[in-house]
């Protein structure tokens, strides 16, 4: 099946650093998503990027679908960044999401 | 839209029980997804169902856990006969058709003591 890496898997800055996530995948996908988990475990909707780049406030993302990458980046980062980080994709033949191991970002004061 | 749906948000069970997880989706989405996330793990899908058909099952579902979506509309999650390796959170998700983005909802955080 679809292997989904990221990098890297711990991350520590300063409050008002900027950051970039790196996602590969092993095949061609028809939907990439990003997702922050927050400390209760909350999984929130970043972004829906199969390709292309797409901008929301502080956070940004590209999927470049023909290199099999899609990064995240996080600019001005504030302590409310912190948490974990997921990029899951569909493709090849699945029919469901796969996981990312996931970014572990900590933003301190 | 008022989002996924889950209940308990917790669950506290004695080894052996028998627990079950409801999950109302996003009322116009027709796929519904279950998935579980163990400490420092990236959610595992468990199955999903598109309307009241559930068309895909992990090898992760063994025969204690079972999933219904009748009519359609909400699903539940049974586990009989819990292990103390079901301690987890569970993920329902839902999504309007193939390849549209998936929405979680908060999860049921399990712990069987």
């Amino acid at each position: 099946g679809i292997q989904v890496e990221q990098s890297p898997p711990d991350l520590i800055l300063q409050e008002g650093a900027n950051s970039t996530l790196r996602c590969n995948f092993s095949d061609s996908v028809n939907n990439l998503q990003w997702f922050h988990q927050n400390p209760w475990g909350q999984l929130i909707n970043l972004f829906y990027i199969p390709s292309g780049t797409k901008q929301n406030g502080r956070l940004s993302a590209t999927t470049v679908a023909t290199e099999r990458y899609s990064l995240l980046y996080i600019s001005s980062s504030q302590t409310t960044d912190s948490g974990v980080y997921f990029c899951a994709v569909y493709g090849g033949a699945t029919n469901k999401l796969i996981f990312g191991t996931g970014t572990l970002l900590a933003v301190q004061p | 839209d008022t989002g996924v749906s889950q209940d308990p948000r917790h669950k506290i069970t004695k080894r052996g029980q028998n627990v079950t997880f409801r999950c109302d989706p996003i009322s116009e989405h027709n796929r519904l997804y279950w998935y579980r996330q163990t400490l420092g793990q990236g959610p595992e899908f468990l199955t999903y169902f598109q309307n009241e058909a559930q068309l895909e099952k992990s090898r992760l579902l063994s025969d204690r856990f079972s999933a219904e979506r009748p009519k359609g509309s909400f699903s539940t999650l049974e586990i009989q006969r819990t292990e103390q390796g079901d301690s987890a959170m569970y993920l329902c998700a839902s999504s309007w058709v193939l390849n549209s983005p998936l929405h979680f909802g908060n999860g049921t955080r399990l712990t069987v003591t």
